[in-house]
């Protein structure tokens, strides 16, 4: 497998526009989970999905943000309309969370700046 | 809610030294506990997890950790650092039957010649 695909890896757009960030899970993952690494916050957990359904969704900053998986092997994140306090590194991540297989594993992650 | 916290934001070791990265969890019961490597524009690896069982834990790249609940901690060793090691550390938690993961901030890690 592939491992988890991200994309774009660097997205650079000016505030006030919509940014769609796209993730392609492991195969066979149930669980989706979105992460946003910033220098001031560290890893924050936005949302996660168990087959296909948003479970926890606390993590979202504001309304702005929405995420959707419309199947098992596509997720995206959405910020509309986007602000420079949103730039930071967007990382998607997918586990099987099977007894102890409960490793998540990680894209390499999007970087947005919004200016 | 848990959360873990590395003391240290930097740690500087010369190769072919020893390496020991600190991580302390707070969680109720027993935790599950992680630590991951993230190399410059990459994303995170594990290294390693515990979840029960033997609290020496062994992972890749020659890691290992020590789960201590008496202290709760959960701490990443390394005999030898090798200059490929150089990377951001990351420690983190979930609780059980719980799927999310908290990160503590990570401990960077030069390795100098």
């Amino acid at each position: 497998d592939a491992g988890v695909i991200q994309s774009p890896r660097h997205e650079v757009t000016e505030m006030g526009q919509e940014v769609t960030l796209r993730c392609k899970p492991i195969s066979g993952h149930d669980y989706l989970f979105w992460y946003r690494q910033t220098m001031m916050r560290g890893l924050e957990l936005l949302i996660y999905f168990n087959n296909n359904v948003p479970i926890d969704d606390s993590g979202m900053p504001e309304d702005r943000f929405s995420a959707k998986m419309p199947n098992a092997s596509f997720s995206t994140l959405k910020i509309q309309p986007s602000e420079p306090r949103d730039s930071a590194v967007y990382f998607c991540a997918s586990s099987p969370y099977r007894d102890e297989d409960t490793e998540a594993f990680f894209g390499q992650g999007t970087r947005l700046t919004v200016v | 809610a848990q959360s873990v916290t590395q003391p240290d934001i930097h740690i500087t070791v010369s190769e072919g030294a020893s390496l020991e990265l600190r991580c302390n969890y707070s969680y109720g019961a027993t935790p599950y506990l992680f630590w991951y490597v993230q190399s410059p524009g990459q994303g995170l690896q594990l290294l390693l997890k515990y979840f029960s069982g033997d609290t020496l834990v062994q992972g890749i790249k020659g890691f290992e950790a020590e789960f201590k609940r008496s202290q709760s901690s959960f701490n990443l060793r390394k005999p030898s650092v090798h200059w490929s090691d150089a990377a951001e550390y990351f420690c983190a938690v979930a609780a059980y039957n719980d799927y999310k993961l908290s990160f503590g901030a990570g401990t960077t890690v030069t390795v100098r010649a």
